[in-house]
């Protein structure tokens, strides 16, 4: 059975600091990972997905992630972020290229300070 | 196309009510997914539609619980005799065949009193 977990429940950085948001999985299979953000009173919307190829992942908003097999690992990060980027921010992971079933984590909510 | 939406968005029962909430997809998605939200949590797997065919339920849709999708468009997942556990958004999402992404709605959310 797949997991995810999310080590941080919540991250509280300044406007234009980095930030790292961790994400560990543990598959048996192939894994298909995404990263999806929430902001209030909104759907999910995807920030990037790994399928194949190469490990380092960019997606929208400046955020990018690198997939790590050996750490089962799929950590996302932003050089400097802004106030917008204020949203919950899950990590999900899937054994199916078609992503019919998505397992997600507990969800790191992203707090920025001005 | 104005994405996946959700009806009703908010729905404040008392114990032991019937409700049912609608999904409309995106028009040329064949699939349907429903998932659920507890506060804290993440999204949670409920079952999934291909077309009008439901391809899978997840042990969490209990015998309470029914979600359809008669002409492979909008779909209902309905509650029955809602409990106070109950309580959650209640999240749909749609996709292409062989798609990698889903869209998801905004969500309806249960209050169960």
């Amino acid at each position: 059975a797949q997991s995810v977990t999310q080590l941080d429940s919540q991250v509280p950085v300044f406007e234009e600091a980095p930030v790292e948001l961790r994400c560990n999985y543990s598959s048996s299979v192939s894994v298909y990972l995404f990263w999806y953000v929430q902001y209030p009173n909104q759907g999910l919307q995807l920030l990037l997905k790994y399928l194949s190829g190469s490990t380092l992942v960019k997606g929208i908003n400046g955020f990018e992630a690198e997939f790590n097999k050996s750490q089962t690992s799929f950590h996302l990060r932003k050089p400097s972020v802004h106030i917008s980027d204020t949203a919950e921010y899950f990590c999900a992971v899937s054994d199916q290229v078609g992503a019919q079933k998505l397992v997600f984590g507990q969800g790191t909510r992203l707090t920025i300070n001005p | 196309d104005t994405g996946v939406s959700q009806n009703p968005r908010h729905k404040i029962t008392k114990r032991g009510q019937n409700v049912t909430f609608r999904c409309d997809p995106i028009s040329e998605h064949n699939r349907l997914y429903w998932y659920r939200q507890t506060l804290g949590q993440g999204p949670e797997f409920l079952t999934y539609f291909q077309n009008e065919a439901q391809l899978e339920k997840s042990r969490l849709l209990s015998d309470r619980f029914s979600a359809e999708r008669p002409k492979g468009s909008f779909s209902t997942l309905e509650i029955q005799r809602t409990e106070q556990g109950d309580s959650a958004m209640y999240l749909c999402a749609s996709s292409s065949s062989g798609a990698n992404v889903l869209t998801f709605g905004a969500g309806s959310r249960l209050t169960v009193l």
